[in-house]
């Protein structure tokens, strides 16, 4: 169980473009969604978590109108990096919670991250 | 300070030696901790989580200790398959779900 799948898992784009990454809760219903970042030899920083129906919380330093995160579905969340720089190129993981038979001590389980390099 | 901190490593073990990780937490009521492995240009992938009584799973033990705010891995026996970055994950209090990971640490088996 808890499986989540994301896609793509790798993409190279030029500067300016948009990239949109899903990730999908396979087996289980996704109540909340977390978005990770993780730059080469760095650990992964939370983003944004997402629950469904309502806007994303946004961490500190992050950008909401850079990064927009839609969690439309119990099974469905959306990355977007808008005006991407090759700054932004970076791992960026998702992971997702069963709300229904998850708790509070349950680990999270991840996607298998999207690579994004940005010319 | 960080909320999670690890031992920076690298750590280059030979084959069959036992190492061990530590990693702080500066949040005192931290409720739930994992370690998590991760290969080079993958995604974390769980590999235990730490219970307060301590726990193993075959070579790996991973205890907490609440009172100096630390968590370990152990791992005995290594393998080269063991070669992996190793980082703690650790869950404050309060609704929150997500996790706060440390920088990991790396580990290579040599043969």
């Amino acid at each position: 169980g808890a499986v989540v799948s994301q896609h793509p898992s790798r993409v190279i784009c030029k500067s300016g473009t948009s990239v949109k990454i899903e990730c999908r809760s396979l087996d289980f219903q996704a109540t909340t969604m977390f978005w990770y970042r993780q730059f080469p030899k760095q650990s992964l920083m939370l983003m944004a978590t997402s629950n469904e129906g309502s806007k994303a919380t946004y961490e500190q330093g992050v950008e909401k109108d850079k990064f927009l995160i839609n969690h439309a579905s119990l099974t469905l969340s959306t990355l977007t990096v808008t005006s991407a720089h090759p700054e932004d190129s970076s791992f960026y993981i998702c992971s997702a919670i069963d709300g229904q038979h998850s708790s509070y001590n349950s680990p999270l389980h991840f996607g298998n991250g999207t690579r994004l390099t940005v010319t | 300070r960080k909320e999670v901190e690890q031992d920076p490593g690298p750590f280059n073990v030979p084959e069959g030696a036992t190492v061990a990780f530590n990693c702080t937490y500066s949040n005192s009521a931290s409720q739930s901790f994992f370690w998590y492995r991760q290969d080079c240009r993958k995604e974390p992938k769980l590999l235990m989580s730490v219970y307060s009584s301590g726990n193993e799973d075959g070579r790996f033990t991973a205890q907490l200790n609440r009172a100096s705010q630390y968590i370990s891995l152990l791992i005995r026996d290594s393998k080269l398959s063991d070669s992996a970055t190793y980082l703690c994950a650790v869950r404050g209090a309060g609704s929150a779900r997500q996790l706060t990971f440390g920088s990991g640490t790396q580990l290579t088996v040599l043969p």
